[in-house]
């Protein structure tokens, strides 16, 4: 098993500009969700999904969106990169009925 | 409001010396608490959890309910337990969210 992968490790974007981070897991893990890590202010829930289909918002939402069609995918956009989105970006998934939740290797955004 | 306080930013210990690293949580429910570590250029991975009552890498960390604490201890460091370390609060029964603390980075000295 690979675990949870995210891709890419680093990306440096243009203010204004649109990608988007990839996570995906082979776990067969329902639940699965995006945090941001910065300096002082520990992981922040971005979004999350219980399963394949449902997704709804975390603590910081705004500027990204996400989709969840399939069980291994999260992918997580951002529509219009701003300095303010520098940070480094984790994606997680737990198995139902678990508790442990399972890392991705994080990716590193700067937004210039 | 839920939330996890993590006082330390940053703890230096000499290699050998005890270590507690504190976590003190808000929250109006039944809580389950673990701790994350972050080694360097490595993933978040799990170190504890408090309803197994196990001991991992000789941490230990014991829920007090009367002073809403979390503190992890090791009672000898060694230097790779140098690490990032994350409090964290699973809020309710049937969610899987997490509320994180800000972490300790934990260096231990030679």
């Amino acid at each position: 098993n690979a675990g949870v992968t995210q891709t890419p490790k680093f990306q440096v974007l243009k203010t204004g500009q649109s990608m988007t981070l990839q996570c995906a897991q082979d776990m067969n893990h329902e639940y699965m969700s995006w945090y941001r890590q910065d300096p002082g202010m520990g992981l922040r829930l971005i979004h999350y999904s219980v399963g394949a289909g449902i997704t709804d918002q975390g603590e910081v939402p705004n500027g990204y969106n996400v989709s969840r069609s399939t069980t291994e995918d999260f992918p997580l956009r951002l529509l219009s990169a701003a300095p303010s989105q520098t940070s480094v970006y984790f994606c997680a998934s737990i198995p139902e009925g678990a508790t442990e939740a399972f890392f991705g290797q994080g990716t590193r955004l700067t937004v210039v | 409001a839920q939330r996890v306080t993590q006082p330390e930013k940053l703890l230096s210990v000499f290699k050998g010396a005890p270590v507690e690293l504190k976590c003190n949580y808000s929250y109006s429910g039944s809580p389950e608490l673990f701790w994350y570590v972050q080694y360097s250029r490595q993933r978040l991975q799990l170190l504890l959890r408090h309803i197994s009552r196990e001991s991992i890498k000789g941490f230990t960390a014991d829920l007090n309910k009367g002073e809403t604490s979390f503190h992890l201890k090791k009672p000898f460091a060694q230097e790779e337990d140098s690490a990032m370390y994350y409090c964290a609060l699973k809020t309710g029964t049937g969610t899987y969210k997490y509320i994180f603390g800000t972490g300790t980075r934990l260096k231990v000295l030679a």
